[in-house]
């Protein structure tokens, strides 16, 4: 049984970076995407960006400039670093496992459990 | 990139059925037939419940059930239980290997 392990600073101040760690336990990391999400207190997701087991990344437009998501394969583990935080990044953030069809991420089937990143002064 | 569109919220009584629609355009929602639903209860990560527009992940009750015309998806959850009150969103492949989000739904079992 896939697990998605999770862990991270959970208090930032403003112009700080955001890092956050996720490890795939009981499986392959190869054949999977593997995806950030994140969801502001009371709103709703929104998908971050992926990476493959072969380091190729994938970020959605808005956070592209702030973004970088890099792995680990020996680990099993894929990290999100976004920078210049401020209190709009405030959010609960999740890694996920990626499936694809014919080679196109299609959805998230196996959530970490979630990491609440505060920014605040 | 834009959110896809969903209903704030929607409601039922046991055992009705209840319908959440996810609008998009035809660079999502109408352009592919990746559409997958996933259900949050507070406090929780999402769980999928379906992905390829219609088919259900192994465990997920055939009450749930998913389609899409044009560019509006649907979700349909069949003879309500009072378990099924949670948030449920919408997910789209948008090409470039990039994927995006309805805002999602609250539904309530009255």
């Amino acid at each position: 049984q896939v697990q998605l392990q999770q862990w991270g600073a959970g208090l930032l101040k403003p112009s700080e970076t955001l890092s956050l760690t996720c490890a795939v336990d009981g499986g392959s990391f190869s054949g999977y995407y593997w995806s950030w999400i994140r969801q502001p207190p009371g709103k709703g997701l929104e998908w971050i960006g992926e990476i493959n087991h072969s380091g190729s990344t994938y970020y959605n437009p808005s956070l592209k400039s702030r973004v970088t998501i890099s792995s680990d394969t020996s680990k099993n583990q894929f990290s999100l670093k976004l920078t210049s935080v401020t209190a709009a990044d405030t959010a609960v953030f999740y890694c996920a496992r990626t499936f694809l069809y014919f080679g196109i991420p299609d959805a998230f089937d196996i959530w970490g459990q979630g990491t609440l990143v505060t920014v605040s002064s | 990139q834009s959110a896809l569109t969903q209903p704030r919220s929607v409601s039922g009584s046991p055992g009705q059925s209840v319908t959440i629609s996810c609008t998009g355009t035809s660079s999502d929602v109408g352009g592919y037939n990746y559409v997958s639903w996933y259900q949050q209860h507070p406090g929780k990560a999402p769980k999928l419940m379906i992905y390829d527009v219609s088919k259900r992940p192994s465990g997920v009750p055939d009450r749930f059930s998913g389609s899409k015309s044009g560019k509006t998806a649907s979700l349909t959850i069949s003879g309500l239980q009072a378990e099924d009150e949670a948030d449920y969103f919408c997910c789209s492949y948008a090409g470039t290997y990039s994927l995006v989000f309805g805002g999602g739904t609250k539904l309530t079992v009255l």
